[in-house]
């Protein structure tokens, strides 16, 4: 079962900011964070692990409340350059070598 | 940087005839995977292939898609009778370790077009 993002849009002014949310009905074991630009492949933004490892840009910033299998990310001071689609993808516990992307979190951040 | 590529960028076919769509992962990684996405929708999983077989699949996955490591770069798809639901834009990822820990990375993808 696929992870559910919110929003399914956003729309920002350079300089603000915003939250992307990803939850799971699943217990996870780790959960990824991907932006898209149109035409272009995903590229990777983050990984967050259970027991609270990270590994990602140093710029993006992001949570996972294991207990409540969700995990949000957070753009600050938004640049024009954020623009895209950002997908969460999650791996439950007990899953095999799966990644399973949400539906997209639509973002344009406008000057 | 090293990176992933895939050949062809652009492939259009026939319904009903078979498509290659190759890859080349970044030479150190050990995991391979392929994923499908239709226009305007989500990214979607489809394989996991890791020494030299499929480690996991997808119900999207079926007897008529084929992988193989024909050698020790490149990383194939094949699809063997193509339908018109198959077109969709192909990505290509690879990674040092599985999903649970581990960055993917992807390729810039292979738009497949069935005619």
């Amino acid at each position: 079962q696929q992870p559910v993002q919110s929003p399914q849009a956003v729309i920002l002014r350079e300089g603000e900011d915003a939250v992307i949310n990803c939850s799971s009905s699943k217990a996870l074991y780790s959960v990824h964070w991907y932006r898209q630009k149109h035409g272009e492949a995903p590229v990777f933004l983050m990984i967050l692990l259970k027991g609270g490892e990270q590994k990602g840009h140093e710029k993006i910033s992001a949570s996972f409340n294991e207990k409540k299998q969700q995990s949000s990310l957070y753009l600050t001071a938004s640049q024009l350059s954020y623009s895209g689609t950002y997908f969460c993808g999650t791996v439950p516990n007990n899953a095999g070598n799966m990644l399973t992307f949400g539906g997209g979190t639509r973002l344009m951040v406008k000057p | 940087e090293p990176e992933v590529t895939q050949t062809p960028s652009h492939q259009v076919t026939q319904m009903g005839q078979e498509v290659i769509l190759r890859c080349v992962p970044i030479s150190n990684h050990l995991y391979f995977y392929w994923y499908r996405q239709i226009l305007g929708q989500k990214v979607e999983f489809l394989v996991s292939f890791y020494n030299n077989e499929i480690s996991e699949k997808s119900e999207i996955f079926d007897d008529q898609f084929s992988v193989e490591r024909p050698d020790g770069s490149n990383f194939t798809l094949k699809i063997r009778s193509t339908k018109l639901e198959d077109s969709a834009m192909y990505f290509c990822a690879s990674s040092t370790g599985s999903v649970h820990t581990d960055t993917q990375y992807f390729g810039p993808g292979t738009r497949l077009t069935v005619l």
